[in-house]
């Protein structure tokens, strides 16, 4: 059974940084693009952030890049998420989640998901 | 960015009737070379992440009931559940992988009459 423990999620201040980690566990972990997807306190769904089953190719939406970086260590079948500058429009419940399809150099869709980590953004 | 835009926000249908869900795109999601539209539809309960349930615009999700399917053509998309149940209670949300800045429309929140 597939299993995604995102953890590191936490209260900081504007600017602060933090990092966000996800443990995979039930499937074979480096044959899957993964990504990170947030969602704002009684909001919708944003993507944030993806990367290929290799860790060679790394996406960002607008609003992080430059900001955030996504990495994946295969050995440890984890994902990360480092986050810098943070702001306040950056808080929400950050989900990892993997992709459906096997092998492909992007992500596509999300067929399983972690409980989500809170990360607030707060003076 | 491709724009994702769903309607109606919100739907009020009785136990065992269809809910229809549209999401119109703003850019075609049709790639040509392999004929696939990429638009994918999750179902996201409270306190829950969201749960897909169809992929590549119709194709049914492993376990997902067969009152659930997916229709479409290049920027016109319809989730419809055919006989709504209980348990369907939920926001619905389409999602476009056509683009890799992946991008979600604003969600749908299915309630029973």
């Amino acid at each position: 059974e597939v299993e995604l423990l995102d953890s590191g999620g936490d209260l900081v201040q504007p600017g602060g940084s933090l990092r966000l980690s996800c443990a995979a566990s039930g499937f074979i972990f480096n044959n899957y693009a993964m990504s990170w997807v947030r969602q704002a306190p009684g909001k919708g769904l944003e993507w944030v952030s993806g990367i290929s089953a290799s860790g060679g190719s790394t996406y960002y939406a607008d609003s992080v890049k430059g900001r955030f970086t996504i990495s994946r260590d295969n050995s440890q079948n984890t994902l990360y998420l480092e986050m810098n500058s943070l702001r306040a429009e950056d808080t929400g419940v950050y989900y990892c989640a993997k992709d459906f399809a096997q092998g492909e150099i992007r992500p596509f869709s999300f067929d399983s998901w972690g409980q989500g980590t809170l990360v607030t953004v707060s003076s | 960015d491709i724009v994702m835009t769903q309607s109606p926000d919100s739907l009020v249908v009785s136990l065992g009737e269809r809910a229809t869900i549209n999401c119109k795109s703003s850019h075609s999601l049709l790639y040509r070379s392999n004929n696939k539209r990429y638009l994918a539809w999750y179902q996201q309960k409270p306190g829950q992440p969201p749960k897909l349930l169809i992929y590549w615009a119709s194709t049914r999700a492993s376990g997902v009931p067969d009152r659930f399917s997916g229709s479409g053509s290049e920027t016109d998309f319809t989730l419809t559940i055919s006989s709504l149940q209980a348990e369907d209670v939920a926001v619905y949300y389409c999602q476009q992988y056509k683009s890799n800045t992946y991008t979600f429309g604003g969600g749908t929140k299915v309630e029973i009459k």
